[in-house]
């Protein structure tokens, strides 16, 4: 039982380039989250999808894109990568937006744009 | 808008000793409130939660009391082991805009043996 998958787990950009990341679950779930984690900061929402079909921008979405491909899959990219955007990347999901049952995360990303 | 703050860490503990984890919100209507356990290299794990005011969440011999009155939702444990070091993240989740969760910012806790 995979529950949420994120790929890849580590990565080393140079500023300016661009890259995707990929978060896929198993769990049936309609909600997904993309969030990122710096030090003393915890968690700040980047993007998310309340539904297929469905995106919305959270708290820091700027330098970011996404794409909800399915009901299974919910993508992360950097068209142009800055090194303010070296930080933990998680992938959330939850059975939908007014769930009180909680999230489930992936394992993360932790990228460094160098 | 809505906001969590924890007590900075680390927290540092014996083992068997008690644990107090604080933790406030401001937030508009009526929060779900939430904590999150995360160990070294991996996800973050829902650890309990309590969805209205006086409700106790607990597990795994941890327990948080959601305090309308005080805003509060402080996280204990009776007696602490080595194997609860992690981070600890308050969150909450309202009813309105965004309806995602909202994190504070973690408290590290590391227990000595």
């Amino acid at each position: 039982n995979a529950g949420v998958t994120q790929t890849p787990k580590f990565q080393v950009l140079k500023t300016g380039q661009s890259m995707t990341l990929q978060c896929a679950q198993d769990m049936n779930h309609n909600s997904m989250y993309w969030y990122r984690q710096d030090p003393g900061m915890g968690l700040r929402l980047i993007y998310y999808s309340a539904s297929e079909g469905t995106t919305d921008k959270g708290e820091v979405p700027n330098g970011y894109n996404v794409s909800r491909l399915n009901k299974r899959e919910f993508s992360l990219r950097l068209e142009s990568a800055a090194p303010s955007q070296t930080s933990v990347y998680f992938c959330a999901t939850s059975i939908n937006r007014d769930a009180n049952y909680g999230y489930t995360f992936g394992s993360g990303t932790r990228l460094t744009v160098v | 808008g809505d906001s969590v703050t924890q007590m900075e860490g680390p927290v540092t503990l014996s083992e068997e000793a008690f644990l107090t984890i604080n933790c406030t919100y401001t937030a508009t209507g009526y929060p779900s409130l939430f904590w999150y356990v995360q160990y070294p290299g991996e996800g973050l794990q829902l650890l309990l939660k309590a969805t209205k005011a006086d409700d106790k969440g607990s597990n795994k011999g941890f327990e948080a009391t959601y305090r309308k009155e005080t805003t509060s939702f402080h996280l204990e444990k009776g007696s602490v082991q080595v194997s609860d070091s992690a981070v600890y993240f308050c969150a909450l989740r309202v009813d309105t805009g965004r309806r995602a969760l909202t994190f504070g910012s973690g408290t590290r806790l590391q227990v000595q043996p």
